[in-house]
């Protein structure tokens, strides 16, 4: 298997633009996290689903963020309108057994 | 919210010495986890934990299950150059629940 795949690798925008993110998770795997990662606050977990419902959201930082999740092998994390401070490494990972969370490379955003 | 509070934050060691980290939380987990970061890419399960008091060895690595529930703690013995990055560790309360990981510790390993 190929691993979870994340999609751009980098994206450069400036404020206001939409921001979409990809992910395609490992096959078989059930659940699918979303991370975002930064310096000062280090991987916070956004959004997870599991068989692909969305089961917290509550780390999402506010409705500007959105996240899809319509079929076991896609999900998408949509940005809308993007602000600098949402500039950060975002990570997508997913998993088969408990604990064990394979990351994508993620997904570095730069908001100008 | 459930918090993971890892120290020390970043690390300066010799080339052959032995390192230890730890994670506490104010919460107790039934699966603790420990990662490992390179730059530029995601993080990588090291060690998985499933049982208070567990001891579990991965080749240098060696990680333990605090018995409270509450902590964790990470060895790595005779420390090599490629042991450079970030060491996350992680909880998860149970297999449908979210998993939450520390702020990190940085390992530097001077010449």
């Amino acid at each position: 298997d190929a691993g979870v795949i994340q999609s751009p690798r980098h994206e450069v925008t400036e404020m206001g633009q939409e921001v979409t993110l990809r992910c395609k998770p490992i096959s078989g795997h059930d659940y699918l996290f979303w991370y975002r990662q930064t310096m000062m606050r280090g991987l916070e977990l956004l959004i997870y689903f599991n068989n692909n419902v969305p089961i917290d959201d509550s780390g999402m930082p506010e409705d500007r963020f959105s996240a899809k999740m319509p079929n076991a092998s896609f999900s998408t994390l949509k940005i809308q309108p993007s602000e600098p401070r949402d500039s950060a490494v975002y990570f997508c990972a997913s998993i088969l057994i408990t604990g064990e969370l394979f990351f994508g490379e993620g997904s570095r955003l730069t908001v100008l | 919210g459930q918090q993971l509070n890892q120290s020390p934050q970043s690390m300066f060691i010799q080339e052959g010495e032995d390192v230890s980290m730890n994670c506490t939380s104010s919460s107790i987990f039934n699966t603790w986890l420990w990662y490992k970061q390179d730059p530029g890419e995601g993080p990588v399960l090291l060690i998985a934990l499933y049982k208070a008091g567990e001891l579990t060895s991965n080749g240098r690595l060696t990680a333990q299950f605090g018995t409270t529930r509450k902590d964790s703690f990470l060895n790595i013995s005779a420390s090599i150059p490629s042991d450079v990055g970030i060491y996350f560790c992680a909880g998860q309360l149970s297999r449908d629940d979210k998993i939450i990981f520390g702020k990190g510790t940085r390992l530097h390993i001077l010449p």
